[in-house]
């Protein structure tokens, strides 16, 4: 079985600063897929990011990129010029290849953006 | 393009009672998936249906059970409602999973 684990239960950053939050994964499969959600107060979670397993290039949507090391199984996004509306809780998702595959979700993380 | 519309919004029910809650997918989604939400405990797959069929479960008690629909809604029903059953549901769609899927907003189910 698959296991996300996200160690950090909380981050507070600056307003227009860099943040990292951390995700590493468990596996012994070789395709996979991972994702980043956003959850705000509102409760929708938003898709942020997404990485596939067999590319080597690290995935960037805006402000988001993750640090994706295959090897170490780490899954690292990080937030540049962080704004107010990144506040939110985090979660890391893992889904393998093929059917009846599900997402596996982390515990998340909860992000405060300072003003 | 309508999201995924989740209803009630919110639901109180006393224990031994039971909860049915509902979802609507995104127009063209098949796939209709089901999480439980609980604090601190991040987000448990509870059940996964596609056209019309269930196609995974969660370790969860068979007293949590659902349908799918021809147009492809899905009920959630959770009978013999405990205190820890108090929970958020979220339910989510997809076409092709591999690109994720799209979450409603949830109904925030509380157990008095």
């Amino acid at each position: 079985a698959q296991t996300v684990t996200q160690s950090q239960p909380e981050m507070s950053v600056q307003e227009a600063e860099t943040v990292t939050l951390s995700c590493t994964y468990d596996t012994s499969e070789n395709n996979y897929y991972l994702f980043w959600y956003k959850q705000p107060p509102s409760r929708q979670m938003i898709l942020v990011i997404r990485q596939e397993a067999y590319k080597q290039q690290n995935a960037t949507e805006n402000r988001f990129s993750v640090n994706f090391q295959k090897a170490a199984k780490s899954f690292s996004l990080k937030i540049s010029d962080s704004q107010l509306g990144d506040t939110a809780m985090y979660f890391c998702a893992f889904m393998k290849q093929g059917a009846n595959s599900k997402l596996t979700f982390g515990k998340g993380i909860t992000l405060s953006v300072r003003p | 393009e309508a999201g995924v519309t989740q209803s009630p919004t919110h639901l109180i029910k006393t224990r031994g009672q039971q909860a049915t809650l509902r979802c609507s997918p995104i127009s063209g989604h098949t796939s209709v998936y089901w999480y439980q939400q609980a604090l601190g405990l991040g987000l448990q797959f509870l059940l996964w249906y596609d056209e019309g069929e269930e196609r995974n479960r969660g370790n969860f008690p068979p007293r949590f059970s659902g349908r799918q629909f021809p147009n492809y809604s899905s009920e959630l029903n959770v009978n013999a409602l405990e205190l820890e059953d108090s929970a958020l549901y979220l339910c989510a769609s997809s076409t092709d999973r591999n690109y994720g899927y799209t979450f409603g907003s949830g109904t925030r189910l509380t157990v008095v």
